[in-house]
Order: structure tokens, then sequence, then C-alpha cells
């Protein structure tokens, strides 16, 4: 699976959107974008997923480059309860059962 | 629905005791299942996936065991604790095949002392 690089934290007020980016410039043409959240000691929660175009759920929106090599999820209304580690998964469609490999994520704070 | 059902949510355990950690899933049937650890501050490790009953793929070696002896039944076993396996437990299930998310239970938090 291609490796992705996200920023250790990120500060976000309340009511405003939280974009969160991520890269992952050795992406491979099978392989798409998933966002999962952990919130503290709680198992974390799928977000969305997408391949090349941009997707929205009732959670988010994720937005792919065209290259495809840097992604970004959206939160448009942070709220408190948003605040969590979100981590940005890159795995193949085809991929064996194991590999679902979580990096280090984003600690994204949702302040008052 | 799909459900997925981790027990028991908290455990302190005495080192060299033994441990048995079970993971149910419902709604679904031949499910992948997964379990990880998450040491304080950490990521997330893969210990063990299955793909059916009686499959078991380990990914660190260390003295966990997984069994399955159900379909929807996956359990994380250990015959004597350590200090260092103190850490939280998550189970995971995904369909098979396709581009399905994973879905993870509401974790075990294990204190070895």
């Amino acid at each position: 699976d291609a490796k992705t690089t996200q920023p250790p934290s990120m500060d976000c007020a309340e009511g405003r959107a939280a974009n969160l980016p991520c890269n992952h410039s050795t992406i491979s043409g099978n392989e798409y974008v998933y966002w999962y959240r952990q919130i503290h000691s709680q198992g974390p929660q799928y977000i969305i997923h997408g391949l090349k175009n941009n997707e929205t759920n009732e959670m988010a929106s994720l937005i792919i480059t065209e290259d495809r090599k840097s992604s970004t999820l959206i939160l448009p209304h942070a709220t408190l309860r948003d605040t969590a580690v979100y981590y940005c998964i890159v795995r193949a469609i085809s991929g064996s059962a194991r590999q679902l490999t979580f990096g280090s994520g984003t600690q994204l704070t949702v302040l008052p | 629905s799909q459900t997925i059902h981790q027990w028991p949510a908290t455990l302190v355990q005495p080192v060299g005791s033994p441990l048995s950690l079970e993971c149910t899933v419902e709604g679904t049937s031949n499910p992948n299942l997964y379990w990880y650890r998450q040491a304080a501050g950490r990521g997330l490790q893969l210990l063990f996936y299955s793909v059916g009953i009686g499959q078991i793929s380990s990914e660190v070696p260390q003295n966990l065991s997984a069994s399955r002896p159900q379909d929807r039944q996956f359990i994380l076993s250990s015959k004597k604790l350590l200090l260092s396996d103190s850490g939280f437990y998550l189970c995971a299930w995904r369909r098979t095949g396709g581009d399905y998310g994973y879905t993870f239970g509401s974790g075990t938090r294990l204190t070895v002392v």
C-alpha cells in the first residue's frame, strides 16, 4: 500500500470548515483513498473513501487532486464532537485481506 | 444491519495470567475479521486477521494467539500475559472483496499489572 503523510495536528474553530490534507504521492491506479477517525478511547470510525472523483456523504467531503497524489477531507461545519485523530489510508481494492495500515494521523482539535 | 460486539470493555489482569477477548459480528456472513492493538499514544498495529473459519494469519510474533471457531466469532488469547501486552485491543470486520470499509468494535482496554 502507498504511504501517506499527514500533519500531526490541526486546530479548527467550532462551526468553521475543517480541511485535513493528506499526501499520497506514490499512490497506484488501483488504490482507493480511505478516511477514518478515532475519537479518544473508541474504535476507529469509517468516514468516506474515493478513487478519483470527489465524494460527499452525510459526514464529510473528499477532494482528490487530478493527479491523485493528495487529497483533502472536509468537515463543512466542525463541532466539538469532531475532535479526534483522523487517518488517511490508501488501499488497493484488490488488496489482500490484511491491508489496512494506519499511520499516525492528524489530531484535529475543534475549539469553542 | 451489521453490528460488531467486543467484550469486555476494560480488563485488569496480573502478569502471567491468561487472556481471552471475544468479538462477534452480526448481520453478515463470511466476513474478514481483524485484531488490532493500540499502545498508549501510538498508532494501530495489526495483530491477526482471518478470512474464514479456522484460518488465522499472524502479523506480529508474540505471546498472543487468535482463533475463529465460528464464522462470525474471533477470539484473542494468551496463555501468560506480559506487561507489554497492555493496550487498547480492537476487533474489526470487513465484507469480503470490493471497496468496503472496515467497521471497528468499541475496543477493550487491557492493563497488565
